[in-house]
């Protein structure tokens, strides 16, 4: 079982629309989840940190994170052709080692 | 604030061949990583930094990499000698080292094939 596993998608939603980006990941212990943003040819890109159990907003991004069924997801409101892009969860696990899914891609269609 | 910087961007190499990537962290960050990402794989751990220290190279995949990081600051990553499956995207990511889990921050990568 991978650490960290996340649809590879395509995922295809209309301009305007919600995208809902999910993530779950194996070890129980671990406390700090990231998203990033990675377009194409270029470096990922952090949007989102959370630590704790619930929502987290930050403009048009909100994580939501539930330790006790181990999920973390994205959500990306009004979403514009810009968001267009591949999404990476990321999970802090102990010995300062970072794991990645393996993204999901998101296509925004005008 | 200057980012992660890498370089080379790509390079093209034929196996057997030594390759050497470099890493210059956001200056006055203390952790350094290298990533790799195979095609159609996630992006995998090699090794971490701290300062010019090792502490952590549980990733790297055998003894024909080199990772090395004289004085704490920029890194160098050599594969000697490459093989095919060594081709992917090297990235170098760096955080500061403070007692909270910091947020990553990429370079660009290095685009290696070894043909």
């Amino acid at each position: 079982q991978k650490e960290v596993e996340q649809n590879s998608g395509p995922l295809s939603v209309p301009e305007g629309a919600i995208a809902s980006l999910n993530c779950t990941y194996s070890d129980r212990g671990s406390q700090s989840f990231f998203w990033y943003r990675q377009y194409s040819g270029k470096s990922p890109e952090l949007i989102m940190s959370i630590y704790s159990n619930g929502d987290k907003e930050d403009g048009r991004f909100t994580a939501q994170l539930n330790k006790a069924s181990q999920y973390v997801s994205l959500l990306i409101r009004d979403s514009q052709p810009s968001d267009s892009a591949t999404y990476l969860c990321a999970v802090h696990l102990t010995g300062n080692q970072f794991y990645f899914g393996t993204g999901t891609s998101l296509t925004v269609i005008p | 604030e200057a980012g992660v910087t890498q370089f080379p961007s790509h390079s093209v190499i034929e196996k057997g061949q030594t390759v050497t990537l470099r890493c210059d962290p956001i200056s006055g960050h203390d952790n350094l990583y290298w990533y790799r990402r195979v095609m159609g794989k996630e992006i995998k751990f090699l090794l971490h930094f701290v300062k010019e220290s090792k502490q952590d190279e549980s990733g790297m995949p055998n003894n024909r990499f080199l990772a090395e990081r004289t004085g704490g600051t920029y890194s160098t990553l050599k594969v000697q000698p490459a093989e095919l499956e060594d081709s992917g995207v090297y990235f170098c990511a760096s955080s500061q080292a403070v007692n909270w889990v910091a947020p990553l921050h990429f370079g660009n990568g290095t685009r290696l094939t070894v043909t």
